[in-house]
């Protein structure tokens, strides 16, 4: 049974700082990892996709897979009172990466 | 909401009753998902669908099954609702092109059995 293990905080940061969420996978086989933000009561919405090795950045995101220690992070650089939300790392549950599993999630609260 | 729709959006049901849920996509996409959240448990799969009548069981598949007849359309009944099914229920798609498996969600349904 793959698993996908993640602090589930919370995380506070002051506005204006980095925020640093991490998330560890069992599968050493697995080569996509998607992070996703949920707002209290919303749906998750997809952020963040990263398929191989290194840095990925996309605004003031930066997504960083570390495969050969089984390591995903997610960086939110000048965080903002609109980014405190539920942070959800998933990877994929089968060979074929059709199906996700997620982990639990990360609350992070951005204080202005 | 990438062209996703769910209905109901609230239900409150008894135990012992049958619930149909409905997901609804206009993007065409080839995979369909039912997933339940619960606090503490998190996201969870409860069957998925990668075409017309093919699906597949997820973590969670006992209690419900699903059925696919249309591209657009992918159903998820409890057949005898329980109290343990009370969650909120999201559908997701993916265009499942290549290796990208990226989900997009509904907006969720809330489901209730007293």
């Amino acid at each position: 049974q793959k698993e996908v293990e993640q602090n589930s905080g919370p995380l506070s940061v002051p506005e204006g700082a980095i925020a640093s969420l991490n998330c560890t996978y069992s599968d050493r086989v697995s080569q996509s990892f998607f992070w996703y933000r949920q707002y209290s009561g919303k749906s998750p919405e997809l952020i963040m996709s990263i398929y191989s090795n290194g840095d990925k950045e996309d605004g003031r995101f930066t997504a960083q897979l570390n495969k050969a220690s089984q390591y995903v992070s997610l960086l939110i650089r000048d965080s903002q009172p609109s980014d405190s939300a539920t942070y959800l790392c998933a990877g994929p549950s089968n060979q074929a990466g059709t199906a996700l599993i997620f982990g639990k999630g990360t609350t992070l609260s951005v204080s202005s | 909401d990438a062209g996703i729709t769910q209905s109901p959006r609230h239900k409150v049901t008894e135990t012992g009753t049958p619930v149909t849920l409905r997901c609804h996509q206009t993007e065409n996409h080839r995979y369909m998902y039912w997933y339940r959240q619960d606090p503490g448990h998190g996201l969870r799969l409860i069957h998925y669908s990668y075409g017309v009548k093919d699906t597949d069981k997820g973590e969670v598949s006992d209690g419900y099954s699903v059925s696919r007849s249309k591209t657009e359309d992918f159903l998820l009944t409890l057949e005898s609702a329980t109290s343990s099914q009370t969650s909120v229920y999201f559908c997701a798609i993916s265009r499942g092109v290549g290796h990208s498996y990226e989900q997009y969600f509904g907006p969720g349904t809330r489901l209730t059995v007293t």
